[in-house]
């Protein structure tokens, strides 16, 4: 039951922008999207949320359509450190729903 | 500010075994959730304690059980362990608004394998 969607792998050149896809169509509206990543065998590290409205931070940015049925994180520069498992995650209560995420490769 | 920490970091044990694992919340949390991380999977929601109460709880059998403790910190039981409990367990702290929700701080987590 994990309310998200996302491809299993990504490569991304470094430098460029890496831009990770999430569909969460059965997603509620007072429904957060939280990110998060996790580098090998690490305790999950917080990257983003959003509700509606699109979110920047230090980061990374958080593009979620109108309709709120997906939403993509944007990795403006990615850097070899930014390989790791990235996870989209709705939140339903208190609960947060992790899939299985997209495993990102950054390429020298 | 350390963060979450939890211990052991590496646990071995044998089937019908019982575990305990602890977890200290970030300073300023009030709210403990646990996770189960089977390998290759994400991690799996078991319960999360609020105000020494368990509030809310996945899909996981009576064997996994929780306490949590007046500072807030936490523990995980599991009984009779069986092989397919081997997994990485996190621990995430966070805290409560006024009832709103705010983002979960995970811990390295505790590497259980059972033999």
């Amino acid at each position: 039951d994990a309310k998200t969607t996302q491809p299993p792998s990504m490569d991304c050149a470094e430098g460029r922008a890496a831009n990770l896809p999430c569909n969460h169509s059965t997603i509620s509206g007072n429904e957060y999207v939280y990110w998060y990543r996790q580098i090998h065998s690490q305790g999950p590290q917080y990257i983003i949320h959003g509700l509606k409205n699109n979110e920047t931070n230090e980061m990374a940015s958080l593009i979620i359509t109108e309709d709120r049925k997906s939403s993509t994180l944007i990795l403006p520069h990615a850097t070899l450190r930014d390989t790791a498992v990235y996870y989209c995650i709705v939140i339903a209560g208190n609960q947060f729903y992790f899939g299985t995420g997209t495993s990102l490769t950054v390429i020298p | 500010d350390a963060g979450v920490t939890q211990s052991p970091t590496h646990l071995i044990k044998t089937r019908g075994q019982q575990v305990t694992l602890r977890c200290s919340p970030k300073s300023g949390h009030d709210t403990v959730s646990w996770y189960q991380q089977a390998l290759g999977q994400g991690p799996q929601f078991i319960f999360q304690y609020y105000e020494e109460e368990e509030r809310q709880r996945g899909n996981f059998p009576d064997r996994f059980s929780g306490h949590q403790f007046p500072n807030y910190s936490s523990e995980l039981n599991v009984n009779a362990l069986l092989l397919g409990d081997s997994a990485l367990y996190l621990c995430a702290s966070s805290w409560r608004l006024g009832g709103s929700y705010n983002e979960q701080f995970f811990g390295p987590g505790t590497r259980l394998t059972v033999l």
